[in-house]
């Protein structure tokens, strides 16, 4: 069956960088975009972007631009989210999503944020 | 960005009850394609979503036929005719017309 299985949870202080990964499974990786959302504590999605897996061009929304990086290694059917120079307001969960029609999500990764 | 407004940003129901949720976008959804680029998710406390509904009136895989989508250009919404216990959770309206995409801010519903 198809998967998307992400990484564990994260502790990290600011200015730090963290790497969240995001396994597909049951279907042909490069087949399907992967798509990155945050959600804040008690909060909303928001999108952030996507990556083309079949190219690996990565594609960010406007206020995902610069510190954050989209990146695959298709070998293992996994894509990341890393995110450099930590700030507090990074402090989240972030979900990625198969396919332009979001059919399937990871479990999510939380992101603490703490000095 | 295209704004999507769900109302009411609360619902309360009982088991049984039908209940609709509205979605209102600041553009129109209408592709030059033809297609509509509206979805609707669910996530349950403690979870991640789940699509429920997409391109405005599809239903999703596994998804009970108690839930429809409806609607056409900026307006939208969705019904569950008959709520279950299992549909308690935030639910909201998603827009991939436009870049970027856009959620609206959430509908919770909760058991009265």
């Amino acid at each position: 069956q198809i998967q998307l299985v992400q990484s564990g949870p994260e502790l990290k202080k600011p200015g730090e960088s963290v790497k969240i990964s995001c396994k597909a499974s049951g279907y042909t990786f490069t087949n399907y975009g992967m798509y990155w959302v945050k959600q804040a504590p008690g909060q909303g999605l928001q999108y952030m972007g996507w990556i083309n897996t079949e190219t690996g061009k990565p594609t960010y929304a406007d206020d995902f631009k610069g510190r954050f990086v989209f990146f695959l290694e298709t070998s293992a059917s996994t894509a990341y989210l890393q995110i450099n120079n930590l700030k507090n307001e990074d402090m989240a969960t972030y979900f990625c999503a198969r396919s332009w029609g979001f059919d399937y999500w990871g479990q999510g990764v939380m992101v603490t944020v703490s000095s | 960005d295209v704004v999507l407004t769900q109302t009411p940003s609360i619902l309360s129901a009982t088991i049984g009850q039908s209940v609709s949720i509205s979605c209102r976008s600041s553009q129109s959804l209408l592709d030059s394609d033809g297609n509509t680029y509206l979805y609707w998710f669910l996530q349950r406390p403690g979870q991640s979503p789940q699509r429920l509904i997409y391109l405005v009136s599809n239903l999703g895989s596994g998804v009970p036929n108690r839930f429809s989508g409806s609607g056409s250009g900026t307006d939208f919404t969705l019904k569950i005719s008959g709520v279950e216990a299992e549909d308690l959770g935030v639910y909201y309206c998603m827009q991939a017309t436009h870049a970027p995409r856009t959620f609206g801010g959430g509908t919770k519903l909760e058991l009265k």
